[in-house]
């Protein structure tokens, strides 16, 4: 079966570093997405891995180790803007443009 | 720049009823997507289309169709709602399959 596990809610601290993971059991792996969505609004697009290594954009970075199964977001210099759900998604080589998507971690931002 | 629009915002249907969900996106995509969010639980897939006239079915299509006439359009209608199919509804574009997705603003349904 696919699946995909992320923390349910993590807290963090403005100014401060916060990392988010992601595993996934998959039949196969063709990409890994990573969305940001406040509440009550549509997901965002925030990066796209395929290979192995980090993606640096700005504020945000994202790991991939496809030996491991496992991505994670990296969020710098924490703003309160930065409270909103993360939501990691994997697409499955046999998906037919389909992806398998975590429940997303909450994460929430204290003064 | 409009994006993907999404029509309505909100509704309220009762059990049997129908109706169809609108998806307009502006970005000459050819791929277009519907997924359903429940609380707690990830993106489910109901029914893309990889462009005009050629439509399938994801992870969840009972209880739903589409069609897409157009390379804008991309509607999903609901026949005889039942409950099970409260949710919120999102559409979503993206210029190939490895391309970030941009998302409508969503639909949130509710079926009583």
């Amino acid at each position: 079966g696919q699946n995909i596990d992320q923390p349910t809610e993590m807290t963090a601290t403005e100014g401060a570093i916060v990392q988010i993971n992601c595993t996934y059991q998959t039949s196969g792996f063709n990409g890994l997405f990573w969305y940001q969505q406040h509440a009550g609004e549509a997901p965002t697009f925030l990066s796209y891995n395929v290979l192995d290594g980090l993606e640096e954009k700005g504020r945000f970075s994202s790991f991939l180790s496809r030996s491991k199964g496992y991505s994670y977001l990296l969020l710098k210099e924490l703003q309160m803007k930065d409270s909103a759900s993360y939501l990691c998604a994997v697409r499955v080589e046999d998906s037919n443009y389909q992806l398998i998507w975590g429940a997303g971690t909450k994460l929430i931002i204290k003064p | 720049n409009a994006g993907v629009t999404q029509t309505p915002k909100f509704r309220i249907l009762k059990i049997g009823q129908s109706m169809t969900l609108q998806c307009t996106q502006d970005m000459n995509h050819n791929y277009m997507y519907w997924y359903r969010q429940d609380p707690g639980m990830g993106l489910k897939l109901i029914y893309y289309s990889v462009g005009a006239g050629i439509t399938d079915k994801g992870e969840v299509p009972n209880g739903y169709n589409v069609s897409r006439s157009t390379t804008e359009d991309f509607p999903l209608r609901l026949e005889l709602a039942a409950p099970s199919q409260t949710s919120v509804y999102f559409c979503a574009s993206s210029r190939t399959e490895n391309y970030g997705y941009t998302f409508g603003s969503g639909t949130r349904l509710t079926v009583v």
